[in-house]
């Protein structure tokens, strides 16, 4: 059964910190795992990765792909209260573009 | 107009009303997809359209009716429903499925009493 799983499911940190949300992933046919992050209602999309070992980076968030373990970390260095979210990992499996998500991990940056 | 819109954003049924959610995008999107997301559960993928055809349903019970008519559009027709179907309705497109960002649009969230 294809799965995802995100770790923690839940961080507390304060403004300036640098955190990792962990993604990891067992899927038949993968072909690209999504970040997203959802505030209040719809995600919104951060990123997307098909490659391993190729940061992706915007602002102070980055993200990078480990095919070989499976796995993939969202980064957020000095965070700031507006990174509070639910940050949604996503796999793509087949070309039928159906999504596998992870449980989220929310996020709180205290001031 | 931009994005993904959806109405009503919320809606309350009793568990024999007759509703329907609708989805619209502005994006020129040919593939679109009906999300369910419960408390404290991962999101939950319903149906896929692809240039107006089904092409996914995910083991959805048939109280809920997915429609199509165009690729602009897509509905949620929903009957007889029952308490534990309350979650938020998410919508979202893609230029197609073979392309793999999608954009959501803010839901509808839904209560059955």
């Amino acid at each position: 059964e294809d799965k995802v799983v995100q770790s923690p499911l839940s961080l507390v940190v304060h403004e300036g910190d640098t955190v990792t949300l962990n993604c990891s992933y067992e899927v038949t046919n993968f072909r690209s795992l999504l970040w997203y992050k959802q505030e209040k209602k719809a995600p919104t999309f951060l990123f997307m990765l098909t490659s391993s070992g190729i940061e992706k980076k915007s602002g102070r968030l980055s993200s990078i792909l480990d095919k070989k373990e499976l796995f993939s970390i969202l980064n957020i260095t000095a965070t700031q209260t507006g990174d509070s979210a639910v940050y949604l990992c996503a796999v793509e499996a087949g070309n039928t573009g159906k999504l596998i998500f992870g449980q989220g991990t929310t996020l709180q940056v205290k001031p | 107009e931009t994005g993904v819109t959806q109405t009503p954003r919320h809606l309350v049924m009793g568990m024999t009303n007759k509703k329907s959610l609708k989805c619209e995008q502005h994006l020129g999107h040919n593939a679109m997809y009906w999300y369910k997301q419960s408390a404290k559960k991962p999101l939950e993928l319903m149906f896929v359209y692809n240039f107006k055809e089904q092409t996914e349903n995910n083991s959805v019970p048939s109280r809920f009716s997915p429609e199509c008519p165009n690729s602009s559009h897509l509905f949620l027709h929903l009957h007889t429903l029952q308490p534990e179907d309350s979650a938020l309705y998410l919508c979202a497109s893609s230029q197609d499925t073979r392309t793999d960002t999608q954009y959501f649009g803010p839901g509808t969230r839904l209560t059955v009493l």
